[in-house]
């Protein structure tokens, strides 16, 4: 069975740094391209970023360009995001999702910035 | 960059009815087109990508349509177990954009 579980959610100030995690198991993830995808509470869905098999491409929507980083570690089946410079803006559910196209999702974990 | 809108934003419908929400992308992107669905407190689940291919196990009351730059997601037969926000996806192109959503009352 496809899984897809992150980790790495919470509570942190405005201006501060957070770093998800996805633990992915049941496909051969490196050779997937992997997706993040966010949702502000009670509004619609936001892809924010994607990489490819083995993270020398990597792509951005504009509003985290320069202030996020998406990665991967095909050894240890996992995918990352390094979110800086947070704002209340970011706060969201931030799914991992399998592909590019999108078509397994894991439940989700929540970041919430406030001071 | 790609704008993708859906409509009607939201509808209200009763069991055993069939409902369209249509999807228009602002430029020409085959059928790079899939569709979610999801219900409160859930993650998205795929129901139908490029366009219209059904994903296993999704009831065949769902069905998609459309290329270039109008879709249409139709629901048959609706159930309760229906009643949940409707989003389309363009993954022709970079930066990938979903449409602003679509909430199905039953």
């Amino acid at each position: 069975e496809v899984q897809l579980v992150e980790s790495g959610g919470g509570l942190v100030q405005p201006g501060g740094s957070l770093r998800l995690s996805c633990a992915a198991s049941g496909f051969t993830f490196s050779i997937s391209w992997m997706t993040w995808v966010r949702q502000a509470p009670g509004k619609g869905l936001e892809w924010v970023a994607t990489i490819n098999l083995d993270g020398s491409d990597k792509f951005y929507v504009d509003s985290v360009k320069g202030r996020f980083t998406i990665s991967r570690d095909n050894a240890r089946n996992s995918l990352f995001l390094q979110m800086n410079s947070l704002g209340v803006e970011d706060t969201a559910v931030y799914y991992c999702v399998r592909y590019a196209t999108m078509d397994i999702w894991g439940q989700g974990t929540l970041i919430t910035v406030s001071s | 960059d790609i704008q993708m809108t859906q409509s009607p934003s939201s509808l209200s419908a009763s069991v055993g009815d069939r409902v369209t929400i249509t999807c228009r992308a602002s430029q020409g992107i085959r059928n790079d087109l899939n569709w979610y669905q999801q219900k409160p407190g859930k993650a998205p689940k795929r129901l139908i990508c490029v366009a219209s291919t059904l994903e296993s196990g999704v009831p065949s009351r769902f069905s998609g349509s459309g290329s270039g730059t109008e879709f249409t997601l139709t629901i048959n037969s609706l159930q309760p177990e229906d009643s949940a926000t409707y989003y389309c996806l363009q993954n022709n192109s970079f930066p990938r954009t979903f449409g602003p959503g679509t909430k199905v009352d039953i």
